[in-house]
């Protein structure tokens, strides 16, 4: 398995309140992702990191915000939480092209906001 | 913008029937495809990859190629087993850019005894 460990599995937080999730890897891969996923969309990118301190939007980044401070470590934040972000959140890594072309994906964090 | 379609679920099997599950893609340049299974409660497992056109990955007893005609990267299994009851998804990832994973929406699998 992949070493990718995220951080909190489980959590319930209240309308407005500040969220935020931890992805850590062990793997000193590149690329790091988050994803969320709601019934019937499949998996969505919310941000992701191309190396330390450089990040950028996916298709659902509104509300969201990321850091990436360290090779290992990829944070995401929810600014303000609000219903419609209760999901199940998913980090990912990846290298690069060839054999190493693969995206390997953490156990996910479930977020509940009521 | 790169786009993955796959059929609709749930699918339901007999033990021992033939798996097809549809997929198609849309999308520039030379994209690698992956098949991801994902069980209850738990995150996506690569079930299978193909880098380039004619390209067939497989891994325990799945199959799909990559037909860059058709665009299209179905996939299949000769005999299911209970044990294959999960969802599938299929996804692309581009040859440039963010080089993240686009995803189809996922199909479910019921296989029963």
């Amino acid at each position: 398995d992949a070493g990718i460990t995220q951080s909190p599995r489980h959590k319930v937080t209240e309308t407005g309140t500040p969220v935020t999730l931890r992805c850590h890897q062990t793997e000193n891969h590149r690329y790091m992702y988050w994803y969320r996923q709601d019934p019937g969309h499949g998996l969505r990118l919310i941000h992701y990191s191309y190396g330390v301190k450089d990040t950028d939007k996916g298709e659902v980044s509104d509300g969201y915000s990321v850091s990436r401070s360290k090779t290992e470590d990829f944070l995401l934040t929810l600014e303000s939480a609000t219903s419609s972000q209760t999901s199940v959140y998913f980090c990912a890594i990846s290298n690069d092209r060839g054999e190493k072309n693969t995206i390997y994906f953490g156990e996910g964090s479930w977020l509940t906001v009521v | 913008g790169d786009s993955v379609t796959q059929m609709e679920g749930p699918v339901t099997l007999s033990e021992e029937a033939f798996l097809t599950i549809n997929c198609t893609y849309t999308a520039t340049g030379y994209p690698s495809l992956f098949w991801y299974v994902q069980y209850p409660g738990e995150g996506l497992q690569l079930l299978l990859k193909a880098t380039k056109a004619d390209d067939k990955g497989s891994n325990k007893g799945f199959e799909a190629t990559y037909r860059k005609e058709t665009t299209s990267f179905h996939l299949e299994k000769g005999s299911v087993q209970v044990s294959d009851s999960a969802v599938y998804f299929c996804a692309l990832r581009g040859d440039t850019g963010r080089r993240a994973l686009t995803f189809g929406s996922g199909t479910r699998l019921q296989v029963q005894p």
